[in-house]
């Protein structure tokens, strides 16, 4: 099954930029969605297809996706984008979708 | 707008059966792939369960073949997911979305507790 790592946590002080990164075979590949989710609530699409955001949500949410590695960058960090972050992909060779293991972002 | 509304979730004994239900509503429930998801307590993201949108195909994760049985009603709008010999591992939220992945619409979740 196909796996992808991400750190446990990441930490940034507000207005500084967080990158959180998802570690995967060949991810180039694959497309990458990120979610956002806050204590008690359903998760939130930020990103998908390594570089596109959903409606609603703010520029400062940005994806790329090069060799072994996807990034989610956070710009300009604010209070409110404390949360965990999770990437997926779909694994063609398991025939489902995968989930990183969540990375917890704290705004210092 | 786009709402799903979970139901169904509650305490089970383990070895017992549970049936989540998801409602769908503000748009063309036939059009789309539903998934299930879930997330254990304080642990991550766990994909569950996706069918088409005419009820094939149908994909489970390892964790549940066999045990899980996803359906939907197109003429209900309703997705369901029939959970069998439970067990304290199926223990979280279950969260219902729309599309097979990229899941820019949840549900709020249904929580499911196996415990003696």
């Amino acid at each position: 099954s196909y796996v992808l790592t991400q750190p446990p946590s990441v930490s940034v002080a507000p207005g500084k930029t967080a990158t959180v990164t998802c570690g995967g075979g060949d991810i180039e590949g694959k497309g990458v969605h990120w979610y956002q989710q806050r204590p008690g609530q359903a998760p939130i699409l930020v990103i998908y297809y390594d570089t596109d955001r959903p409606s609603g949500i703010p520029a400062r949410f940005s994806g790329s996706n090069s060799g072994n590695t996807a990034t989610l960058t956070i710009s300009r960090v604010e209070a409110g984008d404390e949360a965990d972050y999770y990437c997926q992909v779909w694994d063609s060779r398991g025939a489902h979708p995968v989930f990183g293991g969540g990375t917890k972002l704290t705004v210092l | 707008q786009v709402q799903l509304v979970e139901s169904g979730g509650g305490l089970v004994k383990p070895g017992g059966s549970l049936r989540l239900s998801c409602a769908a509503s503000g748009f063309t429930f036939s059009d789309y792939y539903m998934t299930w998801i879930r997330q254990a307590p304080g642990k991550g993201l766990e994909w569950v369960s996706s069918i088409g949108s005419s009820g094939s195909p149908i994909y489970y994760a390892d964790s549940v073949k066999g045990r899980f049985t996803i359906s939907r009603d197109n003429s209900k709008n309703l997705v369901y997911l029939q959970m069998n010999s439970l067990g304290v591992g199926d223990t979280g939220v279950y969260f219902c979305a729309r599309a097979l992945e990229a899941w820019e619409f949840w549900g709020q979740g249904t929580r499911v507790s196996v415990s003696s």
